[in-house]
């Protein structure tokens, strides 16, 4: 079965430095999201992108955070300046449709410590 | 408000049935889902459930939703070692098509 692929698996930071993160969603999925889990918490909606640009977004996807698909293959989230509560789990998801009842596929998420 | 929740863990013997409950607040939910974790891997969704429907059932799986109690659960059949896994309750609402998450649970399935 096609996969999302999110790398690095484990990214360790600074408090105040730029990262990262990237992922590569199902080739022919259209739709594509973040979320991100912080330990022991429950896993949050960051943002979602649909034809190259941010088609919704909750409070936690503030000026500090961006979003990117800069080929046809890479999606990226971006942290300008990284604050501690930023260290979590985050998740890439993709689907080839947005509606009721669509399947997100998510990849195996990137480990963000800050420190 | 669209809060989901559940317990953080559950340990059951290999055989027994597993009951993995979730709550959630939002009434005007239209699907309700449940995603499954391994390790290392990334959450993949397990079976749903349409909000005009009590009961559905998929082999070793069937969920139940009280919508009156807006209370969700999944119940698995024979549990395995494979099962163990994070469980994640999630509902998608009319207002948006994005689904929200639980915080998961943990099921850790014993000899």
């Amino acid at each position: 079965e096609p996969e999302v692929t999110q790398t690095p698996s484990h990214q360790v930071t600074q408090m105040g430095q730029e990262v990262i993160l990237r992922c590569v969603p199902i080739s022919n999925h259209l739709y594509f999201y973040w979320y991100r889990q912080i330990l022991g918490q429950k896993v949050e909606f960051l943002v979602s992108f649909y034809n190259n640009e941010i088609s919704e977004k909750s409070e936690i996807f503030d000026d500090q955070f961006s979003v990117e698909r800069p080929d046809g293959s890479n999606f990226t989230l971006k942290i300008r300046s990284t604050k501690l509560e930023d260290s979590a789990m985050y998740f890439c998801a993709s689907t080839d449709g947005t509606g009721a009842n669509e399947k997100l596929f998510f990849g195996s998420g990137t480990q963000l410590s800050v420190l | 408000g669209e809060d989901v929740e559940q317990s953080l863990f559950l340990s059951v013997r290999e055989g027994d049935s597993s009951v993995i409950n979730c709550t959630y607040t939002d009434s005007s939910s239209t699907y309700l889902y449940w995603y499954k974790q391994e390790p290392g891997a990334g959450l993949q969704l397990l079976t749903y459930i349409f909000s005009n429907m009590d009961m559905k059932q998929d082999q070793r799986l069937t969920v139940l939703l009280n919508k009156k109690d807006k209370h969700l659960s999944l119940r698995i059949a024979d549990t395995q070692t494979g099962d163990s896994a994070i469980y994640f309750c999630a509902h998608q609402s009319g207002g948006s098509y994005i689904p929200t998450f639980g915080r998961g649970t943990s099921l850790i399935v014993h000899p």
